[in-house]
């Protein structure tokens, strides 16, 4: 079945910085990879997400990127504030309709 | 706009009971997942339904069951419960078994 693997664990910046996330996954049947953002006791909230057929995708400071030969995704957040503090998770689902796999998480923290 | 609606928000069982866990889709989405996220851990896939039907299966130990009725509101039924299933428990849903999943606010079950 599918694993996905998200690094770094934790990350560490100051407000106004660029924050990178980085994942990869391990079917090369999946298709659809979302980012959630979690706020302690919340639900994920999908902030954006990016289908195969595409190699990347910005809204607004969030930009994710898809490399489809590598099998690796990643979440560029830029211009940090304090309220983007928050776990995000990465995940990878194949066929419509079908479960969301998602990453180990990551600790979001900046500070102003 | 409306939202996936969860109850109970909180639930406090001992071992060995029983718990309903209801789900409620947003308006004229008909699939539904449940996933269960332990302290400090990913959210893990249960089971999603899709039309009343069971879709796919994940990590759903045998004391549980669910099911999706005739509205698409679905019901997770856990029985015997142990410790381990302290969890947050997170309800989400799609449109016609659609990538975007949107979770509920998550019903807390403690098992004492």
């Amino acid at each position: 079945g599918e694993n996905v693997e998200q690094h770094p664990s934790t990350l560490s910046v100051q407000e106004g910085d660029s924050a990178v996330i980085k994942c990869t996954y391990s079917d090369s049947a999946s298709n659809y990879f979302p980012w959630y953002k979690q706020e302690l006791g919340k639900r994920p909230q999908l902030i954006i997400d990016i289908r195969s057929n595409v190699g990347e995708k910005k809204d607004q400071r969030i930009a994710v990127t898809l490399n489809k030969t590598a099998k690796h995704f990643s979440l560029h957040i830029t211009e940090t504030q304090p309220e983007d503090s928050a776990v995000y998770f990465c995940a990878a689902s194949g066929q419509a309709g079908t479960a969301l796999i998602f990453g180990k998480g990551t600790t979001l923290s900046v500070s102003s | 706009a409306a939202g996936v609606i969860q109850s109970p928000r909180h639930l406090i069982k001992e071992k060995r009971e029983t718990a309903t866990l209801k789900c409620y889709p947003i308006p004229r989405h008909d699939t539904v997942y449940w996933y269960q996220q332990g302290p400090g851990q990913d959210p893990q896939f249960l089971i999603s339904f899709y039309e009343k039907m069971q879709s796919d299966k994940g990590s759903i130990p045998d004391r549980f069951s669910a099911q999706q009725f005739s509205d698409y509101h679905s019901e997770l039924n856990m029985s015997s419960l142990e410790l381990g299933d302290s969890a947050l428990y997170f309800c989400a849903s799609s449109f016609s078994r659609g990538d975007e999943q949107f979770f509920g606010p998550g019903t807390r079950l403690t098992v004492l």
